[in-house]
């Protein structure tokens, strides 16, 4: 089971955005990260725990490995709000909905 | 690049098949995995299964004895069947592409996705 916290986030445009994936047993850095906005499909950003897909800007960071995972954005552009899920193989988080403060 | 299109009915009858077909395009179906993934109105995202091009597939236990995912390369095309749906079946389905690197296993592709309505 993959955690994520908190369900929602309320942060201003600049500001850094700190999301949370814990897993109920190791996964070692399999674990990755997805961006989805409204209407869309969902986007791979981060693999491996760390490595940020091709094109994702470097405002985004991925960190962290066995069961504890955090994805950082360093300054909230007006795209970057959506909805974010980690995922380990076939399982998904429920979900952190970044949203303007 | 490579690009994902689904396809198939808006609308499905209750006890009925639900049938997709995912278009591969700008790249070979070859040598990768290929996953539906689904996501009901409002809620997060549900791993339905994926099959390796050349046949071999995964399913979620939820759903296994129900679902089939089936690869034609010929055609480039994947394809998803979905039998006795009910209204737990209302949702955007997509179809994506597995990359497996070391040990890690991600979905890098996706397809833009296809909502599904099950209802009389």
């Amino acid at each position: 089971v993959m955690t994520q916290s908190p369900d929602t986030l309320s942060v201003s445009p600049g500001e850094r955005a700190t999301l949370s994936c814990r897993a109920s047993q190791s996964v070692s850095t399999n674990l990755a990260w997805y961006q989805q906005r409204p209407g869309q499909a969902p986007r791979l950003i981060i693999f491996g725990a760390s490595t940020r897909a091709t094109g994702i800007p470097a405002r985004f960071s991925g960190s962290g490995s066995g069961t504890e995972f955090t994805l950082t954005i360093s300054s909230l552009q007006s795209e970057d709000f959506a909805v974010y899920y980690c995922q380990h193989y076939r399982t998904f988080g429920q979900g952190t909905k970044v949203e303007i403060k | 690049q490579v690009q994902l299109q689904e396809s198939g009915p808006g609308l499905v009858k209750p006890s009925e098949t639900l049938s997709l077909t995912c278009d591969v395009s700008g790249g070979s179906i070859s040598g990768y995995y290929w996953s539906w993934i689904r996501q009901p109105p409002g809620k997060g995202l549900e791993y339905i299964g994926y099959s390796y091009y050349s046949g071999s597939t995964h399913y979620h236990p939820s759903l296994k004895s129900r679902a089939t995912i089936s690869v034609d390369t010929s055609k480039n095309q994947f394809f998803l069947n979905l039998n006795s749906v009910t209204a737990a079946d209302t949702a955007v389905y997509f179809c994506a592409r597995v990359s497996i690197f070391a040990v890690n296993w991600y979905f890098d592709l996706w397809g833009r996705g296809t909502l599904v309505t099950v209802s009389s």
